[in-house]
């Protein structure tokens, strides 16, 4: 069975800071890594996908790697902003015997403060 | 394109009543899912269909039925509400080979009494 952890569970940074969020997985045979932001009440909203091929993707001030034979990927945010308040979750697509099933991380909730 | 959307936002239910919560993509996607989100379990696959009339169950599929008459829709059936099916309900779609993007719709808020 395929397990999503994320750590840390929140976080709390000064707006200016460069951060780092973890996430790691209990099976490498995976298709594809999503990392997705979701405000309170809201919706997943897709930030970076990362194929299994692939080991990172960058979209603005968004970094996302990928290790995928020890089972780890980090989403780095630049220059954070309290815009980028939200919970960060992750999730991989395969492993653990299922081909369509997304398994998701608790998230990470970030605070940014002015 | 209107992307995944999901009908209604909010309901409340009482224990034993039935209901229906709609799910559409008007991007051609094969496959959809839906997930639950609950406070502390994160998100979990309910049932999910790759293609028009082909449905499978995820992890928690009890208490829920689904069907796939088109590739546009994949409504999700309540048949007898409980307490512990207050939830967050996400729909989800993609094209159908494996490892492409799933996007999500805006969710539907439940709370049966």
């Amino acid at each position: 069975k395929q397990e999503v952890t994320q750590i840390p569970a929140a976080l709390s940074v000064p707006e200016g800071e460069n951060l780092v969020l973890n996430c790691s997985f209990t099976d490498s045979a995976i298709y594809n890594l999503q990392w997705f932001r979701q405000d309170p009440g809201k919706g997943l909203t897709s930030l970076l996908l990362i194929q299994s091929s692939q080991r990172e993707q960058t979209s603005g001030r968004l970094n996302a790697s990928l290790d995928k034979s020890s089972g780890r990927s980090t989403l780095y945010i630049a220059a954070s902003q309290p815009g980028d308040s939200a919970t960060y979750l992750c999730a991989v697509h395969g492993g653990g015997g299922s081909n369509y099933k997304l398994t998701f991380g608790k998230g990470t909730l970030l605070t940014v403060n002015p | 394109n209107a992307g995944v959307t999901q009908t209604p936002k909010f309901q409340v239910l009482k224990t034993g009543q039935s209901m229906t919560l709609q799910c559409a993509q008007d991007m051609n996607h094969e496959y959809m899912s839906w997930y639950r989100q609950d406070p502390g379990m994160g998100l979990r696959l309910i049932h999910y269909s790759v293609g028009a009339g082909i449905t499978d169950q995820g992890e928690v599929p009890n208490g829920y039925n689904v069907s796939r008459s088109t590739t546009e829709d994949f409504p999700l059936r309540l048949l007898s509400a409980a307490p512990s099916q207050t939830s967050v309900y996400f729909c989800a779609s993609s094209l159908r080979q494996e490892g492409r993007e799933q996007y999500f719709g805006p969710g539907t808020r439940l709370t049966v009494t």
